[in-house]
């Protein structure tokens, strides 16, 4: 299967400064990519959905000046928490989408998800 | 997107076959039905998709009814491996749409030795 690669796999950083996860599509291109925020024993809630050259469509009741996503290439987009809570620490995973020739290959995949603890 | 029901948790012994039922009666025709699973502390991975025809792969078996109201997915011999978080969401496949993937809350699929 596709291959989705997720920086740094885990983090810590002090209340009030910003941290960058970085999410790579590693052996295709992909024009849309997701990102999820999962807390612990729960299921996997759907933040942004970003397109590759333009802005972030954000789910209701996530905050875009907080999470900032660019997806500034076919192959990386990026989240940044910026002035982080210790209610922002989560897992936070990405997914992409192929870009296939056949319509049933839309086939989304998933990153291995990044642990972000706000100390 | 039509939500789906799963059982919270499924036991099954290692060597037999799992068999992970879901409910998705609101779902309309152009949405298809994607098997996801996540391991503890990993990234969800994709097992098997259908839209009306049962599916096989290397790894499980699709088994939609034919309303398509709900759907079954097999490990024909499960592992302690695939004790996991088996999530099934159906998902609108429109070619230039988002197409994004809602989780539930899953089954929580415990293989016992």
């Amino acid at each position: 299967g596709a291959v989705v690669s997720q920086h740094p796999s885990r983090v810590i950083c002090k209340s009030g400064t910003s941290v960058k996860i970085e999410c790579r599509s590693l052996d295709f291109q992909a024009t849309t990519m997701f990102w999820y925020r999962q807390f612990p024993k729960q299921s996997l809630m759907l933040m942004a959905t970003s397109n590759e050259g333009s802005k972030a469509t954000y789910e209701q009741g996530v905050e875009k000046d907080k999470f900032l996503i660019n997806h500034a290439s076919l192959t990386l987009s990026t989240l940044t928490v910026t002035s982080a809570h210790p209610e922002d620490s989560s897992f936070y995973i990405c997914s992409a989408r192929g870009d296939r020739v056949e319509f049933s290959g839309n086939t989304i995949y998933f990153g291995e998800g990044s642990w972000l603890t706000v100390v | 997107d039509a939500k789906t029901t799963q059982p919270p948790s499924m036991d099954c012994a290692e060597g037999r076959a799992a068999n992970l039922p879901c409910n998705h009666s609101t779902i309309s025709g152009n949405e298809y039905v994607y098997w996801y699973r996540q391991i503890h502390s990993q990234g969800p991975q994709y097992i098997i998709h259908g839209l009306k025809n049962n599916e096989t792969n290397e790894m499980a078996s699709l088994i939609i009814t034919e309303d398509r109201k709900s759907s079954t997915l097999i490990l024909p011999h499960a592992t302690l491996r695939d004790t996991a978080v088996y999530y099934c969401i159906v998902r609108v496949e429109v070619l230039g749409a988002t197409n994004k993937l809602i989780f539930g809350t899953g089954t929580l699929l415990a293989v016992q030795p």
